[in-house]
């Protein structure tokens, strides 16, 4: 069965609206979650690390006021894209991993984002 | 070189077919490595995990060379079913995240 489940998983809205993915840890505990995002034919481009409790940590380049994270509990980490605009349109899939760094992650469905 | 190269891909191959993927990595220290599937428009799965020489699964093998910094898929007995973009994954420096090649696309034909 599923380990990662990811809400919504498809949006469309105009620009300047904010929009909010839910990522949930299904079978563990996740003090660490992942955000992605896939531009069409690109390969995944890892965001940030969500940390549960703490501030995310965030790839050079991703814009932390732009791309809020929340990990308010051990199953459940939010990412909101404030504002979006049609270039924030992309494929965002979060995933979570169980255990030490070496363990593989899981990846919930993702979310296909379209901002008109 | 960088973090994490594949084979530039397509390969279309028949079915039956035997194919094999290359993927270099630049993280001497890597200790784990996978190798994900892709379908178009989905999440990444979990294909298979490597952390020592190689690992076997059915009709799939990887290998890893430590010395020459490659992992290879392998795929036998190719089936339709198998078309999809494979992902060479390797964790990045620091050993806290994953770093995801851009992947190779396979195409099966009948």
């Amino acid at each position: 069965g599923a380990v990662v489940s990811q809400h919504p998983s498809r949006v469309i809205c105009k620009s300047g609206t904010s929009v909010k993915i839910e990522c949930r840890s299904l079978d563990f505990q996740a003090t660490t979650m992942f955000w992605y995002r896939q531009f069409p034919k690109k390969s995944l481009m890892l965001m940030a690390t969500s940390n549960e409790g703490s501030k995310a940590t965030y790839e050079q380049g991703v814009e932390k006021d732009k791309f809020l994270i929340n990990h308010a509990s051990l199953t459940l980490s939010t990412l909101t894209v404030t504002s979006a605009h049609p270039e924030d349109s992309s494929f965002y899939i979060c995933s979570v991993r169980q255990g030490a760094n070496n363990q593989p992650q899981h990846f919930g469905d993702g979310t296909r984002l379209s901002i008109l | 070189r960088k973090e994490v190269e594949q084979d530039p891909g397509p390969f279309n191959v028949p079915e039956g077919a035997t194919v094999a993927f290359n993927c270099t990595y630049s993280n001497s220290a890597s200790q784990s490595f996978f190798w994900y599937r892709q379908d178009c428009r989905k999440e990444p799965k979990l294909l298979m995990s490597v952390y020592s020489s190689g690992n076997e699964d059915g009709r799939f093998t990887a290998q890893l060379n430590r010395a020459s910094q490659y992992i290879s898929l392998l795929i036998r007995d190719s089936k339709l079913s198998d078309s999809a973009t494979y992902l060479c994954v390797v964790p990045n420096q620091a050993g806290t995240a994953l770093i995801f090649g851009k992947g190779t696309t396979l195409s099966v034909s009948s």
